[in-house]
């Protein structure tokens, strides 16, 4: 059993650029969430993806979109970047009894 | 925004000692759940507590869960410096669209000294 991985590691993005985010889930996992985590702030809900679908967002402006794929992979897409979207970008996939599996997160620098 | 806080933002404790991390937060819940996280990369997940639970243990770990003062306890028995990192609650309160959702605390830093 495969654990959830992302790429890439790091990025570094000038503003008003546009970057994508991947995500392969853990085996059998069919729901994947998006955090931003700021330096010294917890990871904040962007939105969860379930069967291709978004059912949930949290409170980040449309510029932040996402995809699943059939095979439950996923990609995040930020547009027109600001210097505050520096952040590391994690990926979850959610357990059986609702835990989530982290990976190991994409730190985005915008300068 | 933040759910909850951590209590302390940070503790330095020796190794063998027992480390107490508290948690509070603000809307009901259905569970709560601790993360560790090494060095900014990805958190891991240690436990996970239902709401109409009290107290769980895993390991070393023990994890109470307060719904009337809406607040939870982290207790690491017998730490190790391996135990050094952030440490954060999150809370699982569902989202509309039948997603979960959860919303982290700020975390507490533990240093572990040998």
């Amino acid at each position: 059993e495969t654990g959830v991985t992302q790429s890439p590691t790091h990025l570094i993005k000038t503003r008003g650029q546009q970057v994508t985010l991947r995500c392969s889930s853990q085996s059998g996992h069919n729901t994947v969430s998006w955090y931003q985590q700021a330096l010294g702030q917890g990871p904040q809900f962007i939105f969860q993806y379930y069967r291709e679908e978004e059912n949930g967002r949290g409170n980040f402006p449309p510029r932040f979109s996402g995809l699943q794929f059939p095979n439950y992979s996923s990609e995040l897409n930020v547009n027109a970047l600001e210097l505050d979207d520096s952040a590391l970008y994690l990926c979850a996939s959610k357990g059986v009894r609702n835990e989530q599996f982290f990976g190991p997160g994409t730190r985005l620098t915008v300068l | 925004s933040q759910q909850g806080e951590e209590d302390p933002q940070a503790l330095s404790i020796q190794e063998g000692e027992n480390a107490t991390m508290n948690c509070s937060y603000k809307t009901s819940i259905n569970n709560l759940q601790w993360y560790r996280q090494n060095s900014g990369r990805g958190l891991v997940h240690l436990i996970l507590i239902r709401s109409n639970e009290r107290e769980k243990h895993s390991g070393r770990l023990r994890v109470t869960l307060d719904t009337s003062k809406k607040s939870s306890s982290l207790l690491i028995t017998a730490s190790r410096a391996a135990d050094t990192a952030s440490y954060f609650c999150a809370t699982d309160a569902g989202v509309t669209g039948g997603g979960n959702k959860l919303t982290f605390g700020t975390g507490t830093q533990l240093k572990v000294e040998l």
